[in-house]
Parts: structure tokens; sequence; C-alpha cells
């Protein structure tokens, strides 16, 4: 079983949609909570950072980390074609050095 | 400056050539690291340099060879790679590795081993 656990997708959804992204994990001792979003040929963008249960947001991205069920979200409000994309989740312990990604999930927002 | 900046962008090399890849940053930080990435997979980590010194080595093969010149620089020098070696190479910088509120990556160099 692989620590991190990401729906590959691709996912489909139409401008304005809410669109939910997931990750499950098994290491408890994951703390440190990520977003990227990583555009075709480009190096991976922070996109939200959160540090053990809770929610986060900025703008049209929330971030929701549920540590006892080991499952953490990214929400993305009214979708746009420029959010189209692989979004990669990433986690670490404590004060660990490395990230553990997730494979990613492609988002593809339609007109 | 908030960037990580990698040169070249894009590199073909034969497998009998000697190239390097270089990363900098301005923005203060004090880990460095360098990571791989194959099409569709996520980032693979090769890497990391705390405070200028090597502190991990994922078992990568000494074909790969890393360099820290100073708190700005990072390199990455490449001898008698092997075409499944081609990938976008990523570096990767953090204000410490202990105080690691997300990296900040670069935009790669994708690299092609003919």
């Amino acid at each position: 079983q692989k620590e991190v656990e990401q729906d590959p997708g691709p996912l489909s959804v139409p401008e304005g949609a809410i669109v939910s992204l997931n990750c499950t994990y098994s290491n408890s001792a994951f703390q440190y909570f990520m977003w990227y979003r990583q555009y075709s040929r480009k190096g991976p963008e922070l996109l939200m950072y959160t540090y053990s249960s809770g929610n986060k947001e900025d703008g049209r991205f929330t971030a929701q980390v549920d540590k006892s069920s080991k499952y953490i979200s990214l929400f993305i409000r009214d979708s746009q074609p420029s959010d189209s994309a692989t979004y990669l989740c990433a986690m670490r312990a404590g004060t660990a050095s490395k990230l553990t990604f997730g494979t990613g999930t492609r988002l593809q927002v339609t007109l | 400056d908030t960037e990580v900046t990698q040169t070249p962008k894009h590199l073909v090399m034969g497998m009998t050539n000697k190239k390097s890849l270089k990363c900098e940053q301005h923005m203060g930080h004090r880990a460095m690291y360098w990571y791989k990435q194959k099409a569709k997979k996520p980032p693979e980590l090769m890497f990391v340099y705390s405070y200028e010194k090597l502190s991990i080595n994922e078992s990568v093969p000494s074909r790969f060879s890393p360099e820290c010149p100073n708190s700005s620089l990072l390199n990455l020098h490449l001898h008698a790679l092997q075409p499944e070696d081609s990938a976008l190479y990523l570096c990767a910088s953090s204000q410490t590795t202990a105080f690691n509120y997300g990296y900040t990556f670069g935009s790669g160099t994708r690299l092609t081993v003919v």
C-alpha cells in the first residue's frame, strides 16, 4: 500500500463547477499537508499549506484536513479553464525534510 | 525575489557526455533539493542540502553528482547517463529543512538522454 493515495483522474468539470480533490494517507506521523498545482511541463506551484487538522481558505481554494480519517481535500470554487492542471497533494512528518507526494489528479475545466 | 531559477530549460545529451544543471534562489533559503519527475508520476526526491551540506542522498546512482557552492546555488553534474534517466529535473528550496512551509519549486530542466 502506498503511503499516499490519490485518484489520478482525469477529472473533467464544466466552468463554474465546484471541484473536490482528495488524498488519503496511511502514515499517522504526517502533520503538514500541502497542495501543489502543476501545469504541463512546468514545476509544481504551492497552492495551500496546512498544519494538522482543520480548514484553510485562500480565495477560491479551501483545504481541509481530517487527521482522524487520514483524509485531506482541496475544494476549488467557481472553477476556471485556467485551473486545468495536475493537482498534487504532499505531506511530511514533524521536522522531516522529505515530502511524500500523491500521484496527482489531472483536472480539466471545460468551457 | 520569490523564485527558483533553473537553467537550462531543455537539455539533450548523449550517454558519453558530461553536463550540469544549475539552480539558483535568492530568498535566503538554507535548504535546497533536487527532485526527478517522470511523465505522469509525482516528483521523487534525489538529494537534500541543508546549510550547503549534503544531508540526504536517496540512493541515487553516482552518475548524478550534486554540488552546493554557496547558499544560493545548487548544481547537478551529469555523467554517463542512460536513456531511462530522461525526465524533468526539479530544483526546490525551503527556509530550512525543519521549518519547511512547503517548497518553492523551479520550472525544471527537461532532460533527454540519447
